[in-house]
């Protein structure tokens, strides 16, 4: 099994000024990452994902991620942040076997990002 | 809107009843997710059918069961409902395998008061 961690419960920060929230994964196997948005009252939005290659990925609105194997991260950015960016993140990890049809999600906490003007 | 359709949106509803969530997948979707969203426990996966066949289970209780139908829908059903149970309920569905990614519904909010 999958297990993700995000390490900040909330993150505050004003607008304009760069962001990054942290994600780490456990995993005996390879691992496909996804980070997905969160706005009130609303579903999960998917920001970006990693499957393979290169290990950064650029995702909608302008977000990052970098995936690092080594350290087990998978870190989401953005250089400069908007008061629309206020939402809650989600960190996922799943199993890349390939050719699953399981492949459940297994999430992190999540983290509330606040921005301030 | 995602394509994924979940209904009602709201439910409110006594303890001690039983409820259905309803899901309807993006076109084209086989498999279908469901998870369970509350502040104490985060996002908890629920179960998972592929094409009508259950596949997989997590922290579902006994009191909850799901089926998906021939038209792919998919319906999750409450019963003996407690306060605890109250929560966010999302259903996802993924076209083949993980890569194509999951899209997820806007959620049933159930309150059991």
């Amino acid at each position: 099994a999958q297990s993700v961690t995000q390490l900040d419960s909330q993150v505050p920060v004003f607008e304009e000024a760069p962001v990054e929230l942290r994600c780490n994964y456990s995993s005996s196997v390879s691992v496909y990452l996804f980070w997905y948005v969160q706005y009130p009252n609303q579903g999960l939005q998917l920001l970006l994902k990693y499957l393979s290659g290169s290990t950064l990925v650029k995702g909608i609105n302008g977000f990052e991620a970098e995936f690092n194997k080594s350290q087990t991260s998978f870190h989401l950015r953005k250089p400069s942040v908007h008061i629309s960016d206020t939402a809650e993140y989600f960190c996922a990890v799943t199993s890349a076997d390939r050719g699953s049809t399981l492949g459940r999600l297994y999430f992190g906490r999540g983290t509330q990002l606040t921005v301030w003007p | 809107d995602s394509g994924v359709t979940q209904t009602p949106k709201h439910l409110i509803t006594a303890t001690g009843q039983r409820v259905t969530l309803r899901c309807s997948p993006r076109s084209g979707d086989l498999s279908v997710y469901w998870y369970q969203q509350s502040l104490d426990q985060g996002l908890q996966f629920l179960i998972q059918y592929y094409n009508g066949e259950e596949r997989a289970k997590g922290n579902i209780l006994e009191r909850f069961s799901a089926q998906q139908f021939p038209d792919l829908h998919s319906e999750l059903n409450l019963s003996s409902l407690e306060l605890g149970d109250s929560a966010l309920y999302f259903c996802a569905s993924r076209r083949g395998t993980e890569k194509h990614g999951y899209t997820f519904g806007s959620g049933t909010r159930l309150t059991v008061v």
